[in-house]
């Protein structure tokens, strides 16, 4: 299987401020006949499902507010929210999407410091 | 807009079957881009995918479950199924049905999830 680790595991920003999360997987999850990364991010707040962010690292989800973006290729992404919003305070999970089993990072609890 | 819903029993005793079924509306399940899945949190822990099923009846199964697990679609009724064998407490959990892009990979549309019990 594919293992998925997140860095930080929790992590404190203070409102108007970026928040970067880290993704890293223990095997390329670049698929080279398309040149795309089979990686998602999640934002997962208490009493909800899981909402879709981006997909292939980087496409933002429709809906999905400008200041959510991803980067990052082969076993390095990144998520980043440039402006942090009181909203946003939830659980953040990565996730690769190349090979089942599909499997997710540990993910990271986002706070307002 | 899709819609998922889960329903089934919230307490399953152990050594016994956990059988939730997923209702789909606003879309067929018969979409030939989409797979169908069950991904399941244990309170406090993170998400385990556990499965899926195609229109076709093709499934694929987590290797760690697998001995145990059968999910079925059927779309005359537009739903899918997940049957669990032989449950203990560690398959205490909320579980969720998702929607799969099938050239994709992630998770667009969700149900609300369903916390699942197992005990006597």
């Amino acid at each position: 299987d594919i293992v998925m680790t997140q860095s930080p595991d929790s992590l404190a920003v203070s409102l108007g401020e970026r928040a970067t999360i880290n993704c890293k997987s223990s095997q390329s999850i670049l698929y080279s006949s398309n040149d795309k990364n089979y990686l998602a991010w999640y934002q997962h707040k208490p009493g909800q499902p899981p909402k879709l962010l981006l997909y292939w690292a980087s496409i933002r989800e429709s809906g999905v507010p400008d200041r959510f973006s991803g980067s990052g290729s082969g076993t390095d992404f990144t998520l980043t929210i440039s402006s942090l919003q009181a909203e946003d305070v939830a659980v953040y999970y990565c996730q690769q999407c190349y090979t089942t089993p599909y499997t997710f990072g540990q993910g990271t609890k986002l706070e307002i410091k | 807009q899709v819609q998922l819903q889960e329903s089934g029993p919230g307490l399953v005793r152990p050594s016994q079957t956990l059988s939730l079924t997923c209702n789909v509306s606003g879309g067929s399940i018969s979409s030939g881009n989409y797979y169908w899945t069950w991904i399941r949190q244990p309170a406090g822990e993170g998400l385990e995918w556990i499965g899926r099923v195609y229109a076709s009846g093709t499934t694929h199964y987590n290797p760690s479950l697998k001995s145990r697990v059968t999910i079925s679609v059927d779309t005359s009724k537009n739903q899918f199924s997940l049957n669990l064998s032989s449950v203990s407490a560690a398959d205490t959990a909320v579980y969720y049905c998702a929607r799969n892009l099938r050239y994709g990979g992630h998770f667009d549309f969700w149900g609300q999830g369903t916390l699942v019990t197992v005990s006597s």
